[in-house]
């Protein structure tokens, strides 16, 4: 079955620094990959996606890449605020047609200090 | 539009009891996901429904079953609870067809 490794586990940069958590998947199968954001005792928040036939994608201060030859997808948080601090997820599947099973990542701890 | 729902949020159980979680889908959203989230394991895909349909299921015993109702609203069962089955457990819907799923804010259950 599909298998996501997400690094790091823990992040911590300053305000206003960049942030990059990247996941590798290992299913060339997949073409769907979220990426969502847990705050604490809340279920988590899709904050940006991006399908297999589209190499980037950018929704403000998030951004999306992804490399289908290297199976690899990374998340971008330009100009970091206190309240992006939270556990970030990727996540991968076959999308609807496939399953719309998600295969999740391990996990970011994202610590955006003053 | 409201978020998905889910009920109750927190849930505290003992050994060998059984335990039913509710999840109220997006309006108009006809797909469920169930997803376990624990420190060790992560977040681990239980099943999906659709139509009344179990379509998808992870690897989980046979202890946890779930189903679903004509408008959508999805319930999950864990029988004979063990202490490993502490978790807190997500549902996420989606429009069918689509990919994209929206998750509620969970149901924490402890057993002990």
């Amino acid at each position: 079955g599909e298998n996501v490794e997400q690094h790091p586990s823990t992040l911590s940069v300053q305000e206003g620094d960049s942030a990059v958590i990247k996941c590798t998947y290992s299913d060339s199968a997949s073409n769907y990959f979220p990426w969502y954001k847990q705050e604490l005792g809340k279920g988590p928040q899709l904050i940006i996606d991006i399908r297999s036939n589209v190499g980037e994608k950018k929704d403000q201060r998030i951004a999306v890449t992804l490399n289908k030859t290297a199976k690899h997808f990374s998340l971008h948080i330009t100009e970091t605020q206190p309240e992006d601090s939270a556990v970030y997820f990727c996540a991968a599947s076959k999308g609807a047609g496939g399953g719309n099973k998600l295969t999740f990542g391990t996990g970011t701890q994202l610590k955006v200090e003053l | 539009k409201a978020g998905v729902t889910q009920t109750p949020r927190y849930l505290i159980k003992t050994r060998g009891q059984q335990v039913t979680l509710s999840c109220s889908p997006i309006s108009g959203h006809r797909s469920v996901s169930w997803y376990q989230q624990t420190p060790g394991q992560g977040l681990q895909f239980l099943f999906e429904y659709f139509s009344e349909t179990q379509r998808n299921k992870g690897n989980f015993p046979g202890r946890f079953s779930g189903r679903q109702f004509s408008n959508s609203r999805s319930e999950m069962n864990v029988s004979t609870l063990e202490l490993g089955d502490s978790a807190l457990y997500l549902c996420a819907s989606s429009l069918w067809g689509e990919e994209t799923q929206y998750f509620g804010p969970g149901t924490r259950l402890l057993v002990l």
